[in-house]
């Protein structure tokens, strides 16, 4: 059975800085990985999407990487900003369960200016 | 990407009541859709997968008989919590998929609907 943890749960840094938030997972049978950010009372934005074939997907300021093998991934922030607190959440489709993603239990982020 | 919708985005009712909560694809028809149930502070829960025209798949330890998932059209699917009690209170949110329109059949989630139950 897939599991998805997240570390950190919680993370508080300065504006500015770079940050990494992980995701790991127990079955390296995935056929893609997700990282979506949550803000509060809200629905899932979509960031980035990783193909199992991938190592890596860029948007911006955000990268996110993508090591199958060792089931991990991570999700880089480069230069912070206070609107980029928000919960972020990975979620892997396996190779075989009709399409159905699973959750980590996200890492909230908080930003200060 | 794709627009998905949810109505209502939030609801109360009492205790024993009903409550149907909508999920639609406003610009592609979505062939799946996807119910997902998130507790404060916790991650998002798969209850249930639906297809167009078929029954839906429901998660171990998710009731079928308690909610009810109809997915009539492809832009149109309902979720009903029947004779609602407190501890359906959640966060419900859907999403939407068609494999053959988008690449790496990616699912699109609707904003979600906020139920409480007094």
């Amino acid at each position: 059975k897939q599991e998805v943890t997240q570390i950190p749960a919680a993370l508080s840094v300065p504006e500015g800085e770079n940050l990494v938030l992980n995701c790991s997972f127990t079955d390296s049978a995935i056929y893609n990985l997700q990282w979506f950010r949550q803000d509060p009372g809200k629905g899932l934005t979509s960031l980035l999407l990783i193909q199992s074939s991938q190592r890596e997907q860029t948007s911006g300021r955000l990268n996110a990487s993508l090591d199958k093998s060792s089931g991990r991934s991570t999700l880089y922030i480069a230069a912070s900003q206070p609107g980029d607190s928000a919960t972020y959440l990975c979620a892997v489709r396996g190779d075989n369960q009709g399409g159905k993603l699973i959750f980590g239990q996200g890492t909230e982020l908080s930003v200060k200016p | 990407g794709a627009v998905v919708s949810q109505h209502p985005s939030r609801v109360i009712c009492k205790s024993g009541t009903s409550v149907k909560i909508e999920c639609r694809s406003l610009d592609f028809q979505a062939t799946t859709m996807f119910w997902y149930r998130q507790f404060p502070k916790q991650s998002l829960m798969l209850m249930a997968t639906s297809n167009e025209g078929s029954k839906a798949t429901y998660e171990q330890g998710v009731e079928k008989d308690k909610f009810l998932i109809n997915h009539a059209s492809l832009t149109l699917s309902t979720l009903t919590v029947t004779s609602a009690h407190p501890e359906d209170s959640s966060f419900y949110i859907c999403s939407a998929s068609f494999p053959d329109k988008f690449l790496y059949n990616e699912q699109f989630f609707g904003p979600g609907t906020r139920l409480t139950v007094l």
